[in-house]
Parts: C-alpha cells; sequence; structure tokens
C-alpha cells in the first residue's frame, strides 16, 4: 500500500539556522508533491507544490526538493525564525487520483 | 466567502448519536474534500465531490458515515451512531478545479464522542 514517512520525532533548532525536513514515499510513483504547514488548531496552510519534472523549487526563504530515483522529498527553510515553529506535512500525489495522501507530519520548534 | 468555513467548531456527542458537520467551500470551487485527523497524526482521505458527484468515497470507516453536497456548493458528512473512535477532527478542503491543485483547508470540526 501507498505509504508516506515523515520525521517522526520532532525537529529542535536554533533560530537563524536552515531547517530540513524529510518525506519518504513508498509503492506509488506521485506527479506532483505539495507540503503544507499547519499550527495547533487550524487547519493546513498550502506552501510549495513541485512536479516530477522539476528538481528543485523556492519560494522566500522555502526550498522543495523532489528526487524520483530516491523516492525522497526535502523542505528547507533557511534563515528560520521562532514563527517558523509548525507541523509541516507533505502530500505526493498521483494526479489520477484527485486526492492528496498526507504524512503524518513533522513537528519544527526554532529556538530563540 | 473569504475561506472555508466548517461549523460546528466543536461539538460533544454522547455514544449512539447522530451528528452533522457542515462545510461551506470557496465560492465557485469544484472539488471538495473531507479528511480525518486525529491528534498527533496527518490528515486522512474520507471522501472527495467533484460539483455534486461524490467521485471517491473509499476512505469512509464504515457505513456509519454519510456524506453528501447535492448542489455541488455546501457539503455535509453525517455520522450515524456515533462511537468513541469516531473522535477526531474533521477537515474540509476545497480546490478550484478538477485537477488536484492547491488545497483550501478550513479550521476543521473537532468532534468528541463521551
Amino acid at each position: 500500500s501507498q505509504k508516506i514517512e515523515q520525521n517522526s520525532e520532532a525537529l529542535n533548532i536554533q533560530e537563524g539556522k536552515t531547517a530540513t525536513l524529510t518525506c519518504n514515499y513508498t509503492n506509488y510513483s506521485p506527479a506532483y508533491l505539495q507540503w503544507y504547514r499547519q499550527d495547533p488548531g487550524r487547519g493546513p496552510v498550502f506552501l510549495l507544490l513541485i512536479r516530477e519534472n522539476e528538481k528543485e523549487k523556492r519560494k522566500e526563504r522555502l526550498k522543495v526538493t523532489f528526487d524520483t530515483t530516491l523516492k525522497q522529498s526535502l523542505f528547507h527553510i533557511t534563515a528560520s525564525q521562532p514563527a517558523d515553529s509548525a507541523t509541516y506535512l507533505c502530500a505526493p500525489t498521483n494526479g489520477a487520483t484527485n486526492k492528496l495522501i498526507f504524512g503524518t507530519g513533522t513537528l519544527l520548534a526554532v529556538q530563540p | 466567502g473569504a475561506g472555508v468555513s466548517q461549523s460546528p467548531r466543536y461539538k460533544v456527542a454522547k455514544r449512539g448519536q447522530d451528528v452533522a458537520l457542515r462545510c461551506d467551500p470557496i465560492s465557485g470551487h469544484v472539488s471538495l474534500f473531507w479528511y480525518q485527523q486525529a491528534l498527533g497524526q496527518g490528515p486522512e482521505f474520507l471522501t472527495y465531490f467533484q460539483n455534486e458527484a461524490q467521485l471517491d468515497k473509499s476512505g469512509l470507516p464504515s457505513d456509519r458515515f454519510f456524506a453528501e453536497r447535492p448542489e455541488g456548493s455546501v457539503s455535509t458528512l453525517k455520522i450515524q451512531r456515533t462511537q468513541q473512535e469516531d473522535s477526531a477532527v474533521y477537515l474540509c478542503a476545497s480546490s478550484r478545479d478538477r485537477n488536484t491543485g492547491e488545497l483550501f483547508f478550513g479550521e476543521g470540526s473537532r468532534l468528541t464522542v463521551l
């Protein structure tokens, strides 16, 4: 069955450092992959989408890579700030099914 | 509306009661999704509508769960004879077109079954 794995442990980093979150998937070949941010008690908020033919995508301090050979996406936040503290969800998707399958999320805590 | 609206935000039900959760998607959005999120977990897919057609209900956990979107806008998720394991946050999301792009989520309805 389709499986998505994200760092199960919380990630604690110092303000100003780069945070790197990992998303691994097995048993399918997504046409694209999305990343979302979720704050406590709130719904997820879309951050970035990367397609299978794109190796890297950037948006301000965010960078996403997509390696279809390794079946992995990396999500980077540069110059991290305490306001970046949240849970980050990845969702690799097969466009044909029209549904997003989410990973369990990684909790990021940026210490001032 | 400006965003996806869900009601009620919080619902406490006694085991065996029926509940109905409402979702108002962004106006004009074609696709609507329901997800269930347990504490500390990612959202789990329940069902998907394209306009009024329910195209995928493979994630509904049992026949006690039923969703509808009769006019292709507002959707209702109904849970009959609630059980304690139904306690979770139910998230609704909509997207602009048929092809899955950015999903816009509501704040969720937190259901607690006693």
